[in-house]
């Protein structure tokens, strides 16, 4: 079956400009998750959707960043007025619950190059 | 909180060796540790999961891992490594009343012919 699945698979943009990264998730995983890998920092939480629940938007590094879930099913993650910090690889994972014993499946990600 | 220490930044290993990558854990509640394993330019892959029970797990490829509570380690071996096991490896926790995974900052294992 169908993995999880991110677009675009790169991204080259300006500082200063919005960047919109997506991810479909694993038909019938009811959480999804955002994580931040670069090589600073290794790999990072960002946010997480669980169903209809709020968000755990703890990892989230500034303002600047935002994500949204529609419908219970694609995310997308925005990152407005980047910075070459930003530069990463942004990976999606999503579950069939989030505090259950049940693993997450991660797509390949999006690679970030802010010049 | 939880926070995860893999020891050993880079593993070197010849063809049919044994291998060891050490993780170790830390954390004020119950939880659940995974190996990751990820190849050049692809996402994490599962390799295996510690839920509940039997302390040594068993993964895909040929890994297994082995709880250790008193220790909090979680260590990731494999009798016999091949050429194709040559990538990063990740060891996480994560905590049983959150979602997120807390991940060690990796060991890439290099296994030479």
């Amino acid at each position: 079956g169908a993995g999880v699945s991110q677009s675009p698979s790169n991204k080259v943009t300006e500082k200063g400009k919005d960047v919109e990264l997506r991810c479909d998730p694993i038909s019938g995983h009811t959480a999804l998750y955002w994580y931040r890998q670069s090589l600073g920092q290794g790999l990072e939480f960002l946010i997480y959707f669980q169903g209809n629940s709020a968000p755990d938007k703890s990892g989230l590094p500034s303002d600047r960043f935002s994500a949204e879930r529609t419908g219970g099913s694609v995310s997308t993650l925005t990152i407005q007025r980047t910075q070459q910090e930003d530069s990463a690889v942004y990976l999606c994972a999503s579950s069939l619950g989030a505090v259950s014993n049940q693993p997450q499946h991660f797509g390949d990600g999006t690679r970030l190059s802010i010049l | 909180a939880q926070s995860v220490t893999q020891l050993d930044s880079q593993v070197p290993v010849f063809e049919e060796a044994p291998v060891e990558l050490r993780c170790n854990y830390s954390s004020s509640v119950s939880v659940y540790l995974f190996w990751y394993v990820q190849y050049p330019n692809q996402g994490l892959q599962l390799l295996l999961k510690y839920l509940s029970g039997s302390t040594l797990v068993k993964g895909i490829n040929g890994f297994e891992a082995e709880f250790n509570k008193s220790q909090t380690s979680f260590h990731l071996r494999k009798p016999s490594v091949h050429i194709s096991d040559t990538a990063e490896y990740f060891c996480a926790v994560r905590g049983g009343n959150t979602g997120k995974l807390i991940f060690g900052q990796g060991t890439t294992l290099q296994v030479k012919p």
